[in-house]
Order: C-alpha cells, then structure tokens, then sequence
C-alpha cells in the first residue's frame, strides 16, 4: 500500500504570514490517464473533514484562492498565502491513485 | 447540495455489531458514478478508509484488509442511504467514523467531496 508522509506535524504561523505543509508518497501518484490524484483536505476543530484541493492544485469550489497546491509525482505541497484564524486545523493529504485510498498523519496548524 | 447524515448508536459493547446508517440527500445511492464510503478516524490509525459500495449496472462492494472479515457496507435504495456494519468489536474499534461520497469504482482514482457529520463510537462494556 501506498504510504503517505506528511511534514511537519505541526506549524504555529502568525496571522498574515504563509504556511506550508509538505506531503510525500511512498509511489509516484501519476496514474495511468495522466493525472495525479493528491488531495488536500482541512479539519476544523470539531467538524468533519472538508477537501480543498483535488488532483494536485484544484480548489474546490468555496474554497479561498490563498490556498494553493503544487508539485508532482511523490513530492507535494498546501500553501496558505496569508493565514487567517479561520485556518486553524489539521490538514491531511491524501492519494487517491492506487488501490487502496490513504491519508497522511496531519498536520496541525495553530496560530502563535 | 450533497447532504450525508448519520445515524447510529455511539456506544457498543466488545464482541458485539456496531451499526451506522448514512442517508444520502441530493444524490443517488444507486448513481453511476459516486461511491458510498465509511472511513473511521482515531488518534492510533488516523484517517482509514474502511470500505465502500456502488452502483455501475450492478452492485459492488470494497473492504480494506484490516476489516475484510469482519465489515459488511450494504445500500438501502428504498431509502436513499446505506449502512456500515462491523462484528466482533473490540476497544481498538473506538473511533469516530464518516460516511462520504466518493468517486470511481474498481480500480479507478478516488477522492472523497462529501462527507457526513461523524459519529464518535465507543467500544466499552
């Protein structure tokens, strides 16, 4: 199965300044129609996963533009351009590409 | 709007079956083209996907290894949902588990949009 490792596993940022939180795979995620299915999904503190990007760098729809995604093949990356208190949670990645799905560990996002 | 609501008792007993139902509003449990999915969260295993069932002409379902023997997912078309059943439990079952509606079937990619509210199980005598 595929492994998914996420760093690190927790980020205190100041309100305004960026964040980044790095995601690689144990397998590239490029699957056979060309694409790579990496997902990006947030969890406030007491609700429900909600995904914000899909294959890579997608927002979901409603989701703000100061959140971005990038990279390829094992190595990828959440950018939050300017970190609003909203923002606090734990984001997880997650393959989609190979059989069985799998979420990385999380990572936490606090404000200082 | 794709709404998953979830119901089922939050307290079960080791050995005993623990039960979920998933009710489905703005979609189809027999679509084409979504997958219905449990996937259980606890601090020990994280996120984990536990199984899945749909519709492609007939029905499919999916369990991860870790359960397989113990897991059954089974759509209710009458009623628009589907339910999470998973026998012999044990304290290591304790977790919070989601429904949520994913894509693809077989082997094809999968991502999860919408997902239900949770519920927290507890797995004590």
């Amino acid at each position: 199965d595929v492994v998914m490792t996420q760093s690190p596993l927790s980020l205190p940022v100041t309100l305004g300044q960026p964040a980044s939180i790095s995601c690689r795979s144990s397998q590239s995620l490029v699957y056979s129609d060309g694409n790579t299915y990496l997902n990006w999904f947030q969890q406030r503190p007491g609700q429900s996963p909600r995904r914000l990007i899909y294959k890579v760098s997608n927002r979901d729809s409603g989701v703000p533009d100061r959140f971005s995604g990038s990279g390829s093949g094992t190595d990828f990356t959440l950018k939050i351009s300017r970190v609003e208190a909203e923002d606090v949670g734990v984001y997880y990645c997650m393959q989609g590409t190979h059989w069985p799905p799998a979420f990385g560990g999380g990572t936490k996002v606090e404000i200082k | 709007q794709v709404q998953l609501q979830q119901s089922g008792p939050g307290l079960v007993k080791p050995s005993q079956t623990l039960s979920l139902t998933c009710a489905i509003s703005g979609d189809s449990v027999s679509s084409n083209s979504a997958a219905w999915n449990w996937i259980r969260q606890s601090p020990s295993r994280g996120l984990e996907w536990l199984g899945r069932t749909y519709y492609r002409s007939k029905w499919y379902n999916d369990y991860a290894v870790s359960v397989k023997s113990r897991i059954t997912i089974n759509p209710d078309t009458s009623k628009n949902q589907f339910s999470l059943q998973l026998n012999s439990v044990t304290p290591e079952d304790t977790a919070v588990y989601y429904c949520a509606r994913g894509t693809g079937g077989g082997y094809d990619p999968s991502t999860f949009d919408y997902w239900g509210q949770g519920t927290l199980v507890t797995v004590s005598s």
